[in-house]
């Protein structure tokens, strides 16, 4: 299947704990981003990365740290995690030059207790 | 700046229409996209307008652009209990950005 996905699903970990999510897309886009959705269902943009260069960082603590081995593959690790990390982590892609859209993953939640 | 805004629930009975309003504030925008999330889903692309088109009609769905007043709307004929879903407008700015709303709640009565 053609598609975005993202590792793990759910993600339960105590505070202070270091975690990353993975993100793969086979779908020979060039760009890759990743977007937090809270619990108001709101979604912000955090990272974009194209062809493995960072194009976006929005204002994000530097606990996230992006990393973006290949065009395919958008990881993000999350140091000394806080309760205020707790949200819906989704990888997205899409082909820089066209506007068909982004692709998004199913979503990885994250639960700090 | 950037800021796209939606109102928040919206409720119908099942086969009627349901429309989705949305504004925003980037007069840049190039594009502009609606998106369905279901419960415990990613985000699915429903359909999307480019800035110098006013209207795109793709099946059940209608979408119409006011970029004069920045408004933007979604219209959903003859709703299904299945169209019940967060419904988010986005807009692709000249920053290479994709902005979302809120995301307005539908939820279809039957």
């Amino acid at each position: 299947d053609t598609a975005v996905s993202q590792t793990p699903k759910y993600l339960v970990t105590q505070m202070g704990n270091d975690k990353s999510i993975k993100c793969e897309q086979n779908l020979g886009h060039d760009t890759m981003y990743w977007y937090k959705q809270d619990s108001k269902k709101f979604l912000k943009i955090m990272f974009s990365y194209n062809n493995k260069e960072l194009i976006i960082n929005e204002t994000v603590p530097n606990r996230f740290s992006p990393k973006s081995p290949d065009k395919a593959h958008l990881n993000l690790h999350i140091n000394s995690l806080e309760l205020g990390d707790s949200a819906v982590y989704f990888c997205a892609s899409s082909h820089s030059g066209r506007t068909y859209g982004y692709t998004f993953g199913s979503g990885t939640r994250l639960t700090v207790v | 700046g950037e800021d796209v805004e939606q109102s928040l629930f919206l409720s119908v009975r099942e086969g009627d229409s349901s429309v989705i309003n949305c504004t925003y504030t980037d007069s840049s925008s190039t594009y502009l996209y609606w998106y369905k999330q279901e419960p415990g889903a990613g985000l699915q692309l429903l359909t999307y307008i480019f800035s110098n088109m006013d209207m795109k009609q793709d099946q059940r769905l209608t979408v119409l652009l006011n970029k004069k007043d920045k408004h933007l709307s979604l219209r959903i004929a003859d709703t299904q209990t299945g169209d019940s879903a967060i419904y988010f407008c986005a807009e692709y700015n000249q920053g290479g950005k994709l902005i979302f709303g809120q995301g307005t709640e539908l939820s279809v009565k039957p």
